[in-house]
């Protein structure tokens, strides 16, 4: 099983700021990786996935980079929608697809 | 309008059985591989399990493997997990979510819908 561990568990932001969040494999995923984002009692959303596509509907100020074991995901000038939980997910290897543990981005 | 409407979540006992449902809408249900994701309390997201289209092709996360069964009902448009000899580690908010697949439309790439869950709560 891919182990998939997120840094940090917590950002603190400040809106308009630039948000990065990052993202590591246990092994190679090539660009097999998405990222999600969850605000509290919804489901999440996709934003990303091959590494660096953007999901549609997905605004231009989320965008993802990397491949094989190590990603991230940058958020160039945080909105007040913005702060929420994000997680990433490899599809290379599976079943099972993993998630890491989540990066919340809160409010500085 | 694509919706995915979970149901049947509630409270039942370790060792107890329960299914939840999935009802689609708003697109070919028939034509898209559906999965599980659950969430305990406070937790991350956790594949539970996947079906294909024809409801032929199952697989499951290790944990759940012999005491859950995914199945649907393409008449239906209805997606279930059916969950027997649950334990408390078990406790969490059930999603289902359709299958984004890329340009050839063979492989995943991730989740386009979810469903807003449904809680399961495994208690004595």
């Amino acid at each position: 099983e891919i182990v998939m561990t997120q840094s940090p568990a917590t950002l603190s932001v400040s809106p308009g700021e630039r948000a990065t969040l990052s993202c590591r494999a246990s092994q190679s995923v090539n660009s097999n990786l998405g990222w999600y984002q969850q605000k509290p009692g919804q489901a999440p959303r996709l934003l990303i996935y091959g590494a660096s596509t953007r999901a549609t509907g997905i605004p231009a100020r989320f965008s993802g980079s990397g491949s094989g074991t190590e990603f991230t995901l940058t958020i160039s000038s945080l909105q007040s929608e913005d702060f929420a939980v994000y997680y990433c997910q490899q599809y290379d290897n599976w079943p099972p697809l993993t998630f890491g543990g989540g990066t919340k981005v809160e409010i500085k | 309008e694509v919706q995915l409407v979970e149901s049947g979540g509630g409270l039942v006992q370790p060792g107890g059985s329960l299914r939840v449902s999935c009802a689609a809408s708003g697109f070919s249900f028939s034509s898209y591989w559906m999965h599980w994701v659950r969430q305990a309390p406070g937790k991350g997201l956790v594949w539970v399990s996947r079906i294909s289209p024809d409801g032929r092709d199952t697989r499951y996360a290790d944990s759940v493997k012999g005491r859950f069964t995914i199945s649907r009902d393409n008449a239906k448009n209805t997606l279930y997990l059916q969950m027997d000899s649950l334990r408390d580690e078990d406790t969490a908010v059930y999603f289902c979510a359709r299958v984004k697949t890329d340009s050839t439309g063979r492989f995943y790439v991730g989740y386009d819908y979810w469903g807003q869950g449904t809680l399961v709560t495994v208690s004595s």
